[in-house]
């Protein structure tokens, strides 16, 4: 199946700094690509729809200037947190979807974890 | 709106029993309906899936009907593997393409 991979898997920062996330889609070109926050124990919460070439769009009580998105390319969104702070210490998950040849299917990123000390 | 109720877990089962998550939804239209599995430490994995009332999903033993009649999709298998362990999510899909999913449930398998 579609392989996705994100960088880092894991990272760990001072509180005050940013940190950038990389989702790519390795093998099928995505033109939307999805980011999602799961806390322990609890399900996914859709953070953004990510889309090629255009504005992301957020989900309703996100951020959008906490949680920069840029999808500059058919295999590669980015998600920044700026100015972290611990209690946006999570497992953050990038999905892309890949709607070629009658398929339309999101496949995940193994997920990156953020712990902002 | 959309949304999707599973039962809360853990569900602790000894091997080769036989297994049932349950899955029900509230949706407008005619959503698309997933089961992804999370092994420890890992990302999502579609398990199966099925796109329109009456399908089947399967995958590695697992299956799930989309039922329109009861709105659910039952996840099953009828012999669980101490592998299976893992937390298994039902999603819903509509046209935004957008994916909303259950609580997640915690599957203990015992050796």
């Amino acid at each position: 199946g579609a392989v996705v991979s994100q960088h880092p898997s894991w990272v760990i920062c001072k509180s005050g700094t940013s940190v950038k996330i990389e989702c790519r889609s390795l093998d099928f070109q995505a033109t939307t690509m999805f980011w999602y926050r799961q806390f322990p124990k609890q399900s996914l919460m859709l953070m953004a729809t990510s889309n090629e070439g255009s504005k992301a769009t957020y989900e309703q009580g996100v951020e959008k200037d906490k949680f920069l998105i840029n999808h500059a390319s058919l295999t590669l969104s980015t998600l920044t947190v700026t100015s972290a702070h611990p209690e946006d210490s999570s497992f953050y998950i990038c999905s892309a979807r890949e709607a070629a040849g009658g398929t339309d299917t999101q496949y995940f990123g193994p997920g990156t974890r953020l712990t902002v000390l | 709106g959309n949304s999707v109720t599973q039962m809360e877990g853990p569900v602790t089962l000894s091997e080769e029993a036989f297994l049932t998550i349950n899955c029900t939804y509230t949706a407008t239209g005619y959503p698309s309906l997933f089961w992804y599995v999370q092994y420890p430490g890992e990302g999502l994995q579609l398990l199966l899936k099925a796109t329109k009332a009456d399908d089947k999903g399967s995958n590695k033993g697992f299956e799930a009907t989309y039922r329109k009649e009861t709105t659910s999709f039952h996840l099953e298998k009828g012999s669980v593997q101490v592998s299976d362990s893992a937390v298994y999510f039902c999603a819903l899909g509509g046209a935004t393409n957008k994916l909303i999913f259950g609580t997640g449930t915690l599957l203990a398998v015992q050796p």
